[in-house]
C-alpha cells in the first residue's frame, strides 16, 4: 500500500494564478482532510470530506476549494494564489469517527511569489 | 470546541537525557488524546494515544505519556532520548462522541536531541 499520496511535491507560482493540488489514499478511508502547516502555528485544517461527494469547511477555509468526485482523491484547489497562501500543505485520511488515526502524506510544499 | 496548549516551542536536550513535553488541553467535553512526530521534511505519524483505561500509554519506541484529567494533561515523556528522536512533536484532541470528525493540534515543540 502507498498509503497518502500527494501530487505535486515542490510547486512556485506568481500572484493570481491557479493550481491544484492533489490527495490520493488506497485504504479506503471515508475521511479526508487537508492542512497547512506554516512555522509556529501548527496545522490548521483548511477543508476536510467525511464521504465521497461531501465537503465541508475547516477552520482557514478562504481561498481554497475542494472536491471528492471519487472515494479515494481529494483535490484542493487555489483559484488566485496569494503570497499568504505560501505554506506546507498536508492530506491525511481516516477510517472513521473519534478515535481512528489520520495517516498523512508527504506534504506539498507551495511557494507563492 | 477543544483547544490544545503546547507550552514549549522547542526543547533542547543532550542525548541519553530524559525529556518531557508537555501539553494542556481544554474541552467541556470527554476527550480523545493523541501525540503525532514529524520527522524533518516528512509527514506527521502517530506516536501514540489515549482512549480510555490506562492513563498511562506507551509507544514502540520508548515514549509514554500519561492522561491526567484533573489538570488536563498528556504530558509526553522518555526516560532517555536518542539522535533519532530529533523531531517535532504535535498533541492533538478530538472529542469522543458520535459526529467526531477534526482533530485540532497544538503549535507544536521541536525537539532538538545535542550529541
Amino acid at each position: 500500500n502507498a498509503g497518502v499520496t500527494q501530487t505535486p511535491k515542490f510547486r512556485v507560482l506568481k500572484t493570481g494564478q491557479s493550481m491544484t493540488l492533489l490527495c490520493a489514499q488506497d485504504m479506503n478511508h471515508e475521511y479526508m482532510y487537508w492542512y497547512r502547516q506554516d512555522p509556529g502555528m501548527g496545522l490548521r485544517l483548511i477543508h476536510y470530506s467525511v464521504g465521497e461527494g461531501t465537503t465541508a469547511k475547516g477552520e482557514v477555509p478562504d481561498g481554497y476549494n475542494v472536491s471528492r468526485l471519487k472515494k479515494q482523491n481529494f483535490l484542493l484547489g487555489l483559484e488566485s494564489a496569494a503570497p499568504s497562501q505560501t505554506s506546507v500543505y498536508f492530506c491525511a485520511s481516516k477510517n472513521g469517527q473519534g478515535a481512528d488515526t489520520q495517516y498523512f502524506g508527504p506534504g506539498t510544499r507551495l511557494t507563492v511569489l | 470546541a477543544q483547544s490544545v496548549t503546547q507550552l514549549d516551542s522547542q526543547v533542547p536536550v543532550f542525548e541519553e537525557a530524559p525529556v518531557e513535553l508537555r501539553c494542556n488541553y481544554s474541552s467541556s467535553v470527554s476527550v480523545y488524546l493523541f501525540w503525532y512526530v514529524q520527522y524533518p521534511n516528512q509527514g506527521l505519524q502517530l506516536l501514540l494515544k489515549y482512549l480510555s483505561g490506562s492513563t498511562l500509554v506507551e509507544s514502540i519506541n520508548g515514549f509514554e505519556a500519561e492522561f491526567n484529567k484533573s489538570q488536563t494533561s498528556f504530558h509526553l515523556r522518555k526516560p532517555s532520548v536518542h539522535i533519532s528522536d530529533t523531531a517535532e512533536y504535535f498533541c492533538a484532541v478530538t472529542y469522543s462522541g458520535a459526529g467526531s470528525y477534526q482533530l485540532t493540534f497544538g503549535k507544536g515543540t521541536k525537539l532538538s536531541v545535542i550529541p
